[in-house]
């Protein structure tokens, strides 16, 4: 079975700076998704960024990219030029793909809470 | 595009009785997952159903159990409500397949007494 860890169950930066969450996973798997999604504290999970397995580049979204190491298991987000709204629950999701007899379960870390400092 | 809706938001129930949550998704999705959340277990999967099948369960009794109807529309149902099932139970649609995301709802707050 598949884990999701995240080491870090706090995290706080100051506005305008950068901070990278850690997410390492557990998988027998060659090929998967890759998730970080946010859940600001009104609790509406929102996507932040996806990754696939099989894709090399690193995925970026604005201000949000992520460093993707394959052999090393690791899935990082970093986040440039924080904002005051980027305060929330993050959390690290695996998924199977579908042809290896996966569905669309998520399994998730246990989060890192982001404070952003003024 | 309207998005995935739950209902109720908050539910206060008593241990014994049992509860049933509705989910609606984005129009068109077909899948929809239900988790669970709490503070000491995180977010862990309940089951998913795509086009009123259930594809995949999660490690739960067998006291939790859906179904899903033909217009993608989803219910949870949890009997003999124990303590330890207070929580936020979440649910999520896509449209299914590769890397499309799932979009959550806002959650059922259930709290057992």
């Amino acid at each position: 079975a598949q884990t999701v860890t995240q080491s870090q169950p706090e995290m706080s930066v100051q506005e305008a700076e950068t901070v990278t969450l850690s997410c390492t996973y557990d998988t027998s798997e060659s090929d998967y998704y890759l998730f970080w999604y946010k859940q600001p504290p009104s609790r509406q999970m929102i996507l932040v960024i996806r990754q696939e397995a099989y894709k090399q580049q690193n995925a970026t979204e604005n201000r949000f990219s992520v460093n993707f190491q394959k052999a090393a298991k690791s899935f990082s987000l970093k986040i440039s030029d924080s904002q005051l709204g980027d305060a929330a629950m993050y959390f690290c999701a695996y998924r199977s793909p579908l042809a290896q007899g996966g569905s669309e379960k998520l399994v998730f870390g246990k989060g890192t809470k982001l404070t952003v400092n003024p | 595009k309207a998005g995935v809706t739950q209902t109720p938001r908050y539910l206060i129930k008593t241990r014994g009785q049992q509860v049933t949550l509705s989910c609606s998704p984005i129009s068109g999705h077909r899948s929809v997952s239900w988790y669970q959340q709490t503070p000491g277990q995180g977010l862990q999967f309940l089951f998913e159903y795509f086009s009123e099948t259930q594809r995949n369960k999660g490690n739960f009794p067998g006291r939790f159990s859906g179904r899903q109807f033909s217009n993608s529309r989803s219910e949870m149902n949890v009997s003999t409500l124990e303590l330890g099932d207070s929580a936020l139970y979440l649910c999520a649609s896509s449209l299914a397949g590769g890397i499309y995301e799932q979009y959550f709802g806002p959650g059922t707050r259930l709290t057992v007494t």
